[in-house]
Order: C-alpha cells, then sequence, then structure tokens
C-alpha cells in the first residue's frame, strides 16, 4: 500500500475558526486529492493538486483552499469552518495516467 | 449533476452466492474505471480497475464488465464472503486535457451485505 497519512485523525473546532488538515504520502505521486465523505453523497471531490503549486477546483470547493508546496504534502484549509463543513475527508494520491488512487484513513471534522 | 451513479443504496446476498453491484456513468469522455471497497473507519481501498478498451477484468473472485455503448458497469463478486460486506465505490477518471489531468469521480457507494 502506498503511504499516506493524514493529520489529525479527529478534530472538534468551532464555527467561524480556520482549520488545516494535512496529508503526507511517502510515494512521489504526482497527483493528490482531497474529498469530503457525507451520507447520500458519497465522496466528493473538493481539491486535487496536480503537481506542486499546481491545483484544482473539484465539485464542493466552496469554503475551502488547499496548499501543495512540496511533492509530497497536500493540505486543505478552512478558511472560516461552518457545520455544514462536518464531514469525513480523505486524502488520495495517485501517480500519472490512468492509475489507481491511494487513500488515507481519513479524518473526522466536527463543527460546533 | 451526478456523472457517476449507483442506483442500488444497499444489497444483501448470502454466503457463497454471486453479488453484482451496478455503476452507469454519462460521462463519455470516462476512459478508465475503478471499484473501491471501504470498510468503517478506514479509507476507500482500490478493489479492480479496467481500461475503456476493455470491456472485461478479472481478479480472483472479483470481476469487472463494462460495456460503453450502455456507459454501464458492473463488479461481480463470486463466491461472496462475509468480509466483503462492505461500501462498494465506483469511479471514473476522464483524463482531461489531452490526458494531463486525472481525477476520480465516484458515485455514492453500494453497501454490500453478505450473510452467513
Amino acid at each position: 500500500d502506498a503511504g499516506i497519512t493524514q493529520s489529525p485523525r479527529h478534530k472538534v473546532t468551532e464555527t467561524g475558526t480556520p482549520v488545516t488538515l494535512r496529508c503526507h504520502q511517502t510515494e512521489n505521486h504526482r497527483y493528490m486529492y482531497w474529498y469530503r465523505q457525507d451520507p447520500g453523497h458519497g465522496l466528493r471531490l473538493i481539491h486535487y493538486s496536480y503537481g506542486v503549486k499546481d491545483t484544482d477546483k473539484g465539485e464542493v470547493s466552496d469554503g475551502y483552499s488547499v496548499s501543495r508546496s512540496k511533492t509530497e504534502d497536500f493540505l486543505l484549509t478552512l478558511e472560516s469552518a461552518t457545520s455544514s463543513q462536518t464531514s469525513v475527508y480523505f486524502c488520495a494520491s495517485g501517480g500519472d495516467g490512468n492509475t489507481e488512487a491511494f487513500f488515507g484513513q481519513g479524518t473526522r471534522l466536527t463543527v460546533v | 449533476d451526478q456523472q457517476v451513479k449507483q442506483n442500488s443504496p444497499s444489497l444483501s446476498v448470502q454466503e457463497g452466492r454471486i453479488s453484482i453491484l451496478n455503476c452507469d456513468y454519462t460521462n463519455s469522455m470516462f476512459d478508465y474505471f475503478l471499484w473501491y471497497k471501504k470498510y468503517p473507519a478506514e479509507g476507500p481501498t482500490f478493489l479492480i480497475s479496467i481500461s475503456s478498451i476493455k470491456d472485461k477484468n478479472e481478479d480472483g473472485r472479483f470481476t469487472v464488465f463494462l460495456n460503453k455503448s450502455a456507459k454501464h458497469l458492473s463488479l461481480h463478486i463470486v463466491p461472496s464472503q462475509p468480509g466483503d460486506s462492505a461500501v462498494y465505490f465506483c469511479a471514473a477518471s476522464d483524463g482531461e486535457n489531452g490526458g494531463s489531468n486525472y481525477k476520480l469521480t465516484f458515485g455514492k457507494g453500494t453497501l454490500l451485505t453478505v450473510n452467513p
């Protein structure tokens, strides 16, 4: 399995506070992704990166920003957390071409 | 607009029988399809994939079939085992921008329960 880790694994935060989730991969994968999983919605893409400093929006990007300053790290920031952002967040990474992406264990975020 | 659809939220089968999970897609640019399995409190794990140039791919008990004209794929698990009980996600990649920008679009998932 690819080495991909997320931190923190669990977080409770208050509405209006900034939150940053971290993803680290050791496979030198070019692509990295942030998804959120919600009941009835499956996995929805928030943002993705196709290289250092190269990022693009997914289908549910509002309220989120990302940064990728190194190949191995991909950060997801909630500028001002809202209750609708309570979710389980998954990071994934994958190589070039049509190939599978490998997922981290997830971060359960609760915004109160 | 949901581009990858799994219309069955759940499926229950008996141990030893065949499980068939279905997936439909709308984007004709999708050229690579994957199935992932997810247990509670874990990240999704890759199961099997198929390229659009093929119509079948088999790996042990798992077989994926692709019908491009119908924009439909299915995952067959035979024989089903209780350990197969999990949520199964269908995903598709479109390799947009001339194949230089890969992102996976997922369906909502199907909860498979295999009863002993």
